[in-house]
């Protein structure tokens, strides 16, 4: 039973395009995040959302928006592509809420290339 | 805004021996929590241990501790009785009380050798 999935795993497309990034929970949880590492593994969070509201919007270009259609999904569309997101992308999720002690549960990430 | 610093980009120990690994922090909260995450080859973020920065008592789980010293602002990961299986990029990462983001150091690949 996968706690928390992502697909696709690998993403490979051209500069310009749009692509989109799911994620899904199937632990409860009512809390979402987003985190990008790049090349050199550093690991940044972009986006949290809460009960399906958003919390956290790091400096992330506007070309990045997350949707939560539900507490169980976060997905994440990605227009007009650029060689430098090309990365990994994790989402993870934790609960209850966003303070204390409790653990985040991440993807198995999802690897985007753009050529 | 908070920080992390992890000053050893490679660490490398013999199986069954204790490596040490460091992470400094940088805040102006009081209440936080610190965890140490492990990412092996396959990617997946595992989380290793966890310290509330009110406990004084350092965490244990099994052959993994940390030495938290919330003054100097430290919390070091050691590993005792290394096995290969250990062998991967660590992480260690600062949480608020308030939004719950994690911030991330740099990481430490640690080489375990036979």
């Amino acid at each position: 039973d996968t706690a928390v999935s992502q697909t696709p795993k690998y993403l490979v497309t051209q500069m310009g395009n749009d692509k989109s990034i799911k994620c899904e929970q199937n632990l409860g949880h009512d809390t979402m995040y987003w985190y990008k590492q790049d090349s050199k593994k550093f690991l940044k969070i972009m986006f949290s959302y809460n009960n399906k509201e958003l919390i956290i919007n790091e400096t992330v270009p506007n070309r990045f928006s997350p949707k939560s259609p539900d507490k169980a999904h976060l997905n994440l569309h990605i227009n007009s592509l650029e060689l430098g997101d090309s990365a990994v992308y994790f989402c993870a999720s934790s609960h209850p809420g966003t303070g204390g002690f409790n653990e985040q549960f991440f993807g198995p990430g999802t690897r985007l290339t753009v050529l | 805004a908070q920080t992390v610093t992890q000053s050893q980009p490679e660490m490398s120990v013999q199986e069954a021996e204790t490596v040490t690994l460091s992470c400094t922090y940088d805040t102006s909260e009081s209440d936080y929590y610190l965890f140490w995450y492990k990412q092996p080859p396959s990617r997946q973020m595992i989380l290793v241990i966890r310290q509330e920065a009110y406990k004084q008592q350092n965490a244990t789980e099994n052959r993994f501790s940390v030495n938290f010293q919330k003054a100097a602002k430290s919390f070091s990961l050691k590993i005792s009785d290394s096995q290969l299986g250990d062998a991967a990029m660590y992480f260690c990462a600062y949480k608020d009380t308030s939004y719950g983001k994690l911030t991330f150091g740099q990481g430490t690949i640690l080489t375990v050798h036979p």
